[in-house]
């Protein structure tokens, strides 16, 4: 299995509600990533959990909260999110140390009312 | 910090012309440098990398050339077909200062290839 699966691939939510977008990976990786895609721009590093603990956060808004609960899983949980932050979220993970060579999820398109 | 260029932001070409896109980084221990393409509504998939104990590195019609001296990398494209129309992201990343430890990759600005046929 060479795939990262996200899901929802679409959400849209008002700026009082609580979601969470989940993303799974049986590449046996170690590294997993959330990166924030704005419409032609490049992807944006959020969050990095190398072995399941959180490595890097990127100077992001405690709106957007990461939770690694075992080495295929990584969740985005979000509360009160602004119309800005309207993209494409990006999973993706890696072996630990090489490259990294990134595999990414097909995304969830999120909109934000 | 690193920085990443990428030109052209946009390349339009004919079907079976070849397609060269560049970029240039900024940090000299810069040490991974992948290319990701980018179909419309689609993941970004990694097509080709190369390190920096390597000059150049093939895969059928796509190749990547690396010249450390100058900081810059290439990704050429040969005998393109319009299933190459995409857009295509450079980026470069550094070692962390232990081994095991996160390389963050910097992701140039992205070049919109069309190839028409």
């Amino acid at each position: 299995d060479t795939e990262v699966t996200q899901t929802p691939k679409h959400l849209v939510m008002g700026m009082t509600n609580k979601k969470s977008l989940k993303c799974e990976q049986h590449m046996g990786h170690r590294a997993m990533y959330w990166y924030k895609q704005k419409a032609k721009k490049p992807p944006e590093l959020m969050f990095v959990y190398s072995y399941e603990k959180l490595s890097i956060n990127e100077s992001v808004p405690s709106r957007f909260s990461p939770e690694c609960p075992n080495s295929s899983l990584l969740n985005l949980h979000l509360h009160a999110l602004q119309p800005e932050d309207s993209a494409l979220y990006l999973c993706a993970s890696s072996q630990v140390g090489q490259g990294p060579k990134l595999f990414f999820g097909s995304g969830t398109q999120l909109s934000v009312l | 910090g690193e920085n990443v260029e990428q030109h052209p932001s946009t390349l339009s070409v004919q079907e079976g012309d070849s397609a060269v896109i560049k970029c240039t980084y900024s940090d000299s221990a810069s040490n991974y440098f992948p290319w990701y393409k980018q179909e419309l509504g689609k993941r970004p998939q990694l097509i080709i990398d190369i390190r920096s104990n390597v000059g150049e590195k093939k895969d059928q019609r796509i190749a990547v050339t690396l010249n450390k001296t100058a900081k810059h990398f290439s990704l050429h494209i040969t005998e393109t077909q319009p299933e190459d129309s995409a857009v295509y992201f450079c980026a470069a990343s550094k070692p962390r200062p232990f081994s095991g430890g996160y390389n963050k990759l910097i992701f140039g600005a992205g070049t919109r290839l069309a190839v028409h046929p």
